[in-house]
C-alpha cells in the first residue's frame, strides 16, 4: 500500500541546534513532494515542495529516490519553528494525485 | 496569494441535527477540493475528492450518506454532516486545488470545528 511515515511524533531541540524531521514514502512512481507547517491556531499552509528546490524560512528538503525519502533540515532552529510539520506527497490513487498526509511531527523550539 | 475560506469557523450543535460546512476559494477556480477532519493531536485523515460538477470520491471507511459533499461550483465545495452525533466532533478542512503555471498547489481553508453535544 502506497503510505508516507513520519516516525518521531515529537522532536523537541534547542535553538541554534540543527533540526531533521523525518519523512519516507512507499511508492514506487515518482511522486511529488511536500511538507506543510501548520503554526499553533493557524491554518495548514505549504512550506515547500522539492519541485521548485527552494528553501522556505531555512528549511530545506532533498528528495533521496533510493531511499524514498523526503527529510526536512534546518541548520539552526528557531524558536519561532515551533510548529506541526506534515510531510505530504501527492500519490497515485484511482488515477488522481491525491494529497497523503503523514501523521505529523511536533516540533518543539526550547529557548 | 490564493485564499480559501470556510465557514462556520466553530459550531456546536445537538446531537441529531445537521451541520452544513462551505469551503469556499476566494480568488481561484477549484475544480477539485479536498475535505480533511483531524482528531485532536493528530494527522489531517482524508475524507473525500470533491470533483465540481460530479459526485465527491469518498475514502474507505467515510460514510458518505453521513458525510454530504456537494461541489456546485468552481468555487464552492459544502460539506454537510448529517444527523451529527458527539463522535463526529472534530476539526474538519478544506483544501483546494489549484494549477498555476503548471504547478500544482493545496490552499487550506483554515478549518472548522465542530462540536456536538
Amino acid at each position: 500500500a502506497q503510505r508516507v511515515t513520519q516516525p518521531e511524533k515529537l522532536l523537541s531541540v534547542f535553538k541554534g541546534a540543527p533540526v531533521e524531521l523525518k519523512c519516507n514514502y512507499s511508492y514506487s512512481g515518482s511522486p511529488e513532494l511536500f511538507w506543510y507547517v501548520q503554526y499553533s491556531r493557524q491554518r495548514l499552509q505549504l512550506l515547500l515542495r522539492h519541485i521548485s528546490r527552494e528553501s522556505i524560512k531555512g528549511f530545506t528538503a532533498d528528495l533521496n529516490k533510493g531511499e524514498t525519502s523526503f527529510h526536512l533540515k534546518k541548520p539552526f532552529a528557531q524558536e519561532e519553528d515551533s510548529a506541526m510539520y506534515y510531510c505530504a506527497p501527492l500519490l497515485l490513487s484511482g488515477g488522481s494525485y491525491i494529497p497523503t498526509f503523514g501523521r505529523g511531527t511536533s516540533l518543539i523550539v526550547h529557548p | 496569494g490564493a485564499v480559501v475560506s470556510q465557514h462556520p469557523s466553530w459550531v456546536i450543535c445537538k446531537s441529531g441535527t445537521s451541520v452544513k460546512i462551505e469551503c469556499r476559494s476566494l480568488d481561484f477556480q477549484a475544480t477539485t477540493m479536498f475535505w480533511y477532519r483531524q482528531f485532536p493531536k493528530q494527522s489531517l485523515m482524508l475524507m473525500a475528492t470533491s470533483n465540481e460538477g460530479s459526485k465527491a470520491t469518498y475514502e474507505q471507511g467515510v460514510e458518505k450518506d453521513k458525510f454530504l459533499i456537494n461541489h456546485a461550483s468552481l468555487t464552492l465545495s459544502t460539506l454537510t454532516v448529517t444527523s451529527a452525533h458527539p463522535e463526529d466532533s472534530s476539526f474538519y478542512i478544506c483544501s483546494a486545488h489549484s494549477v498555476w503555471n503548471s504547478t500544482d498547489t493545496q490552499y487550506f481553508g483554515p478549518g472548522t470545528r465542530l462540536t456536538v453535544l
